[in-house]
């Protein structure tokens, strides 16, 4: 069955410092997003993405967030310089047409330090 | 997204029907029911969508009321490895963003 894979699946950084998390998307789908989870909290919308551009976005991002999909299968989420409240795990997901499910990847655990 | 209420937990016995109920009074006419579940810190994986019939997948069977207002999720049979939350949730088709919930702690018990 079709993944999304995010990698890495886990990442420690310096607070201030720039970190990227990757995904790559199931390779027909057309919709992509950005959700986060701080430990013990709810699943939290952070931005879609859709036709090489953001369809959406939450007031979670702000401008030390960015997203990109430079190559046509990789989907990047950028954050310019990390705060420890960062800190939470960030799963990208896909969708082939909008009213479909996602399809969530496994998750990298950001870790700031 | 119209706001789901969801019972904070249950449990159910191995190999039983798990019931989870969802009530969603407030819902739009163009919103559907998605059912996504998340083990312990897993990507949420979705369950099963529909608008107004009842539904059944290879997972799971969605039962809407006529009214729409509520609906329930149903496991024919559960297994342990269906521990589990589960998240209702109302969104339209063209909504670029899920809102989730607190969801509810299913616990199959042997």
């Amino acid at each position: 069955e079709p993944e999304v894979t995010q990698t890495p699946s886990h990442q420690v950084t310096q607070m201030g410092q720039e970190v990227i998390l990757r995904c790559v998307p199931i390779s027909n789908h057309l919709y992509f997003y950005w959700y986060r989870q701080i430990l013990g909290q709810k699943v939290e919308f952070l931005v879609s993405f859709y036709n090489n551009e953001i369809s959406e976005k939450s007031e979670i991002f702000d401008d030390q967030f960015s997203v990109e999909r430079p190559d046509g299968s990789n989907f990047t989420l950028k954050i310019r310089s990390t705060k420890l409240e960062d800190s939470a795990m960030y799963f990208c997901a896909s969708r082939v047409l909008q009213g479909y499910g996602y399809t969530f990847g496994s998750g990298t655990r950001l870790t700031v330090v | 997204d119209a706001k789901t209420t969801q019972p904070p937990s249950m449990d159910c016995a191995e190999g039983r029907a798990a019931n989870l109920p969802c009530n969603h009074s407030t819902i739009s006419g163009n919103e559907y029911v998605y059912w996504y579940r998340q083990i312990h810190s897993q990507g949420p994986q979705y369950i099963i969508h529909g608008l107004k019939n009842n539904e059944t997948n290879e997972m799971a069977s969605l039962i809407i009321t006529e009214d729409r207002k509520s609906s329930t999720l149903i496991l024919p049979h559960a297994t342990l490895r269906d521990t589990a939350v589960y998240y209702c949730i109302a969104a339209s088709a063209n909504a670029g963003k899920s809102t989730f919930g607190d969801g509810t702690t299913l616990t199959v018990k042997p």
